[in-house]
C-alpha cells in the first residue's frame, strides 16, 4: 500500500528565509509525487507534480521540489518565503493502475513578518 | 482552467437529516472523488468514483453513499447526519493519475 509521511505537523519561518518542507513516501514502483497548497477556508491548488524524467521539478509560486529515489523523499523548496506562502501544504503520492491519490498528513507553514 | 464547483461553502444541518453534497466539474474528467479533512488526520478518501454509474469505497464510506448518474455531477449523500460528520468536504475530479487532482472550494458542514 502507498503512504505518505510529512514529519513536520508546523513549520514557522521568517519573511525572505528560505524553506524546505519534508516528504516521505512509501510506494513499490516509481511513484506519481505531488505537491498541493491549501489557504485557509479553501480548496487544495496543485503547486507542481513529479512522474518522470528531471528529478528536479519547478512548480507556480517560485516553487521546486526534488525527487529522491535513495531517501523517497520529495521535499519542497522555496529560495525567499513571502507573508503570503503562509499556508497548509500537502505531499500526494500514486502510481500504477490504481486511480487513487495518497495524502499526507500535512504541514502548516507561518510566515513571520 | 478545469473547474471544479461544490454547491455549497457552508452548511449547517441537524442530526438525523439526510444531506446531499453537490459537485460539478466542466472538464470531461472520468473520475470524481469526495474527501473529507479534519485537523491532525489530513485527507480521507470516503468515495470515489471512475466512471458514470461506477462506485467504489474509500477508506472512511461508513455513513456516507454517493450518486454519479452523469459524467460531469458526484453527488455525496449522508443518509442520516450525525455530529460525527462535522467537517470540511473536498469534491476532486482527474482525467489520470498523473496529471493530479482539481479540487473544489470545499464545503463546511456543521451537524446540529
Amino acid at each position: 500500500a502507498q503512504s505518505v509521511t510529512q514529519p513536520d505537523i508546523h513549520i514557522t519561518v521568517s519573511e525572505g528565509a528560505s524553506l524546505e518542507l519534508r516528504c516521505n513516501y512509501s510506494y513499490g514502483a516509481t511513484p506519481y509525487l505531488f505537491w498541493y497548497v491549501q489557504s485557509p477556508g479553501q480548496g487544495l491548488q496543485l503547486l507542481l507534480k513529479y512522474f518522470s524524467g528531471d528529478t528536479l521539478v519547478q512548480g507556480i509560486k517560485g516553487f521546486e521540489a526534488e525527487f529522491k529515489r535513495s531517501q523517497s523523499s520529495f521535499n519542497l523548496r522555496k529560495p525567499s518565503v513571502h507573508w503570503s506562502d503562509a499556508a497548509e501544504y500537502f505531499c500526494a503520492v500514486g502510481g500504477g493502475s490504481n486511480y487513487k491519490l495518497t495524502f499526507g498528513k500535512g504541514t502548516l507553514l507561518t510566515v513571520n513578518p | 482552467d478545469v473547474k471544479v464547483t461544490q454547491s455549497s461553502r457552508y452548511l449547517v444541518k441537524r442530526t438525523g437529516e439526510k444531506v446531499f453534497l453537490e459537485c460539478v466539474q466542466d472538464m470531461d474528467h472520468e473520475n470524481m472523488f469526495w474527501y473529507r479533512q479534519d485537523p491532525g488526520l489530513g485527507l480521507r478518501l470516503i468515495y470515489f468514483s471512475y466512471d458514470v454509474k461506477m462506485k467504489e469505497k474509500g477508506d472512511i464510506p461508513e455513513g456516507y453513499s454517493v450518486s454519479r448518474e452523469k459524467k460531469e455531477r458526484f453527488s455525496l449523500i449522508l443518509e442520516s447526519a450525525s455530529t460525527n460528520q462535522t467537517s470540511m468536504y473536498l469534491c476532486a475530479s482527474s482525467s489520470g493519475q498523473v496529471y493530479g487532482y482539481t479540487f473544489g472550494s470545499g464545503t463546511r458542514l456543521t451537524v446540529v
